[in-house]
């Protein structure tokens, strides 16, 4: 079956620092990938869409200079957290999609933890 | 905006019954509805997906049937095992061929297995 791979699984770092979490599609080309935030006991919360080789579309209320996303490639997407603080500690998970008619599949997500 | 959400928070069941986690959605556009389960630390597994020109689909163990009169979807788990304890998400999808095709998550049934 299709595999998302994401790393790092798990980030711990003082307040300021950038942090840069990355997704790759293992068996497959991701035509597109998602970003996704999640808090404790909460849903997954769509962040982004990212299409390769374009610019990605921000969900409401996301600051786009926050977290800085790339799709260089079809294997490939990047998440950045500029200058991370406490309040961005969640956990973070990408999926990615081959065609339009394909369901996504994600990543094992990483942990982010801000001190 | 629209939501997806669920009845149950959290749903004991005994090795060997059959569970049923139901989702109700109210975006009437949807047209492709997907089952996901999330195992602590992990991102969603896709488990089962239906397109809305479909009111039942069948997997191994599991059924999900799609009522688009009343909204309603549901998930069914035939000889619930250990292994299947884990928080599951139903998830919608409008405009499922076109290219703001995106999910949005429901607010997820954590399902116990009891021996």
């Amino acid at each position: 079956g299709a595999v998302v791979s994401q790393h790092p699984s798990r980030v711990i770092c003082k307040s300021g620092t950038s942090v840069k979490i990355e997704c790759r599609s293992l068996d497959f080309q991701a035509t597109t990938m998602f970003w996704y935030r999640q808090f404790p006991k909460q849903s997954l919360m769509l962040m982004a869409t990212s299409n390769e080789g374009s610019k990605a579309t921000y969900e409401q209320g996301v600051e786009k200079d926050k977290f800085l996303i790339n799709h260089a490639s079809l294997t490939l997407s990047t998440l950045t957290v500029t200058s991370a603080h406490p309040e961005d500690s969640s956990f973070y998970i990408c999926s990615a999609r081959g065609t339009i008619n394909q369901p996504q599949h994600f990543g094992d997500g990483t942990r982010l933890s801000i001190l | 905006g629209e939501n997806v959400g669920l009845h149950l928070p959290t749903l004991s069941v005994q090795e060997g019954d059959n569970s049923i986690i139901n989702c109700a959605y109210s975006n009437s556009a949807s047209d492709y509805f997907i089952w996901y389960k999330q195992e602590s630390g992990k991102g969603p597994q896709f488990i089962i997906d239906i397109r809305s020109n479909m009111d039942k689909r069948q997997g191994q163990r599991v059924t999900v049937l799609l009522n688009k009169t009343v909204k309603h979807l549901s998930l069914q788990i035939a000889a619930t095992q250990p292994g299947d304890s884990a928080v599951y998400f139903c998830a919608e999808n409008p405009f499922y061929t076109g290219t703001a095709s995106k999910l949005t998550f429901g607010t997820g049934t954590r399902l116990q297995v009891t021996l």
